[in-house]
């Protein structure tokens, strides 16, 4: 699976748009950007998935660039409850398995 | 729907033990990955089990191993524990392999001492 490349850390005032940047510039054409969370304690949590066209949820919304070689996901309205820490994981769906490559993450802190 | 159970929530073990730790998945739920997160290496993939099968092991030693029931209830078993062992051990379920979406238990915080 491509490698990510992610800032380790970024601010965000609540109530404002945090745009979270991911780089995947050696992504090959099968396989899709996931983005997780994990806040403080607890296990990871699913967030959103693309291939190449933009996605949106009632989470986040996902930006990947025509190249594909970087995307952005941006949760719209930031509130206190979404610090955490934000993987972007780039995985193939020919593996025929589950296994999730995790990098350092973005850890993400909102502030009142 | 209950979520991803595992159990149990905190353990502290003497160097050389062994242990096994349980995950209970998502009802109707086949695949179950197992992770490993510490400060140093962050989440590092263990193994993922399908159907009773183990289906991709990630890169741990031999003292790692483990098993899934007919039920898709899976253990973890780590043998001659070592202080490095200390982490958070996270169970993820999915509704089969190669499935898009993972849901994680809330681990198991496991202190070698």
């Amino acid at each position: 699976d491509a490698k990510t490349t992610q800032p380790p850390s970024m601010d965000c005032a609540e109530g404002r748009a945090a745009n979270l940047p991911c780089n995947h510039s050696t992504i090959s054409g099968n396989e899709y950007v996931y983005w997780y969370r994990q806040i403080h304690s607890q296990g990871p949590q699913y967030i959103i998935h693309g291939l190449k066209n933009n996605e949106t949820n009632e989470m986040a919304s996902l930006i990947i660039t025509e190249d594909r070689k970087s995307s952005t996901l941006i949760l719209p309205h930031a509130t206190l409850r979404d610090t955490a820490v934000y993987y972007c994981i780039v995985r193939g769906h020919n593996n025929a398995g589950n296994m999730l490559t995790f990098g350092g993450g973005t850890r993400l802190m909102v502030k009142p | 729907k209950a979520g991803v159970t595992q159990t149990p929530r905190y353990l502290i073990k003497t160097r050389g033990q062994q242990v096994t730790l349980s995950c209970s998945p998502i009802s109707g739920h086949r695949s179950v990955s197992w992770y490993q997160q510490t400060p140093g290496q962050g989440l590092q993939f263990l193994f993922e089990y399908f159907s009773e099968t183990q289906r991709n092991k990630g890169n741990f030693p031999g003292r790692f191993s483990g098993r899934q029931f007919s039920n898709s209830r899976s253990e973890m078993n780590v043998s001659t524990l070592e202080l490095g062992d200390s982490a958070l051990y996270l169970c993820a379920s999915s509704v089969q392999t190669g499935s898009t979406e993972a849901f994680f238990g809330q681990g198991t915080r496991l202190t070698v001492v």
